[in-house]
């Protein structure tokens, strides 16, 4: 079966760093997504990879490794604002995207 | 990026009648939406795949007779709630595939329903 798992929930201080992580066993790979989601609203789209390595986008930079199944998205310079869930999604064969359970941030002062 | 709307925001009603919800792509085409439910401190849960000029492809445990999908255009899928039930209250977001950005989905704002 397709599997993506993520914790269900990370605690961290503002200002600081935090790396949230996913692992995936999917029927194929088309890529993967980092999407944040507000309480209340629909998620947005953060990040997308496709192929090893880092991508980097302002305080926010997604990494993966295709053969270890494995990606984290991570968030510098934490700010209050950045308390959401944060979900990962992957790209299977057929191009359907397969969810995490999604991870929810609690930032604190 | 590409932009997808959704209508109504929120929407009120009562137990047995039935509800529509719009999603529109607004600035490219999809040949596929998806619809998905929501609830509360949950992930999203993908109920059906709608797919231009053809039958959605519903998940397991969704009930098609129940959830009605039309995608009539390239630009626009319906979700109508029938007969609707308290249970049925919960968050509604669609997404459209847009090819000419990787396949990315794109997210409408969501549809809150309360059954009352």
């Amino acid at each position: 079966g397709q599997n993506i798992d993520q914790p269900t929930e990370m605690t961290a201080t503002e200002g600081a760093i935090v790396q949230i992580n996913c692992t995936y066993q999917t029927s194929g790979f088309n890529g993967l997504f980092w999407y944040q989601q507000h309480a209340g609203e629909a998620p947005t789209f953060l990040s997308y990879n496709v192929l090893d390595g880092l991508e980097e986008k302002g305080r926010f930079s997604s990494f993966l490794s295709r053969s270890k199944g494995y990606s984290y998205l991570l968030l510098k310079e934490l700010q209050m604002k950045d308390s959401a869930s944060y979900l990962c999604a992957v790209m299977d064969s057929n191009y359907q995207l397969i969810w995490g359970a999604g991870t929810k941030l609690i930032i604190k002062p | 990026g590409a932009v997808v709307s959704q209508h109504p925001s929120w929407v009120i009603c009562k137990s047995g009648t039935s509800v529509k919800i719009e999603c529109r792509s607004l600035d490219f085409q999809a040949t596929t939406m998806f619809w998905y439910r929501q609830f509360p401190k949950q992930s999203l849960m993908l109920m059906a795949t709608s797919n231009e000029g053809s039958k959605a492809t519903y998940e397991q445990g969704v009930e098609k007779d129940k959830f009605l999908i039309n995608h009539a255009s390239l630009t626009l899928s319906t979700l109508t709630v029938t007969s609707a039930h308290p249970e049925d209250s919960s968050f509604y977001i669609c997404s459209a595939k847009s090819e000419r950005d990787f396949n990315e989905q794109f997210f409408g704002p969501g549809t809150r329903l309360t059954v009352l």
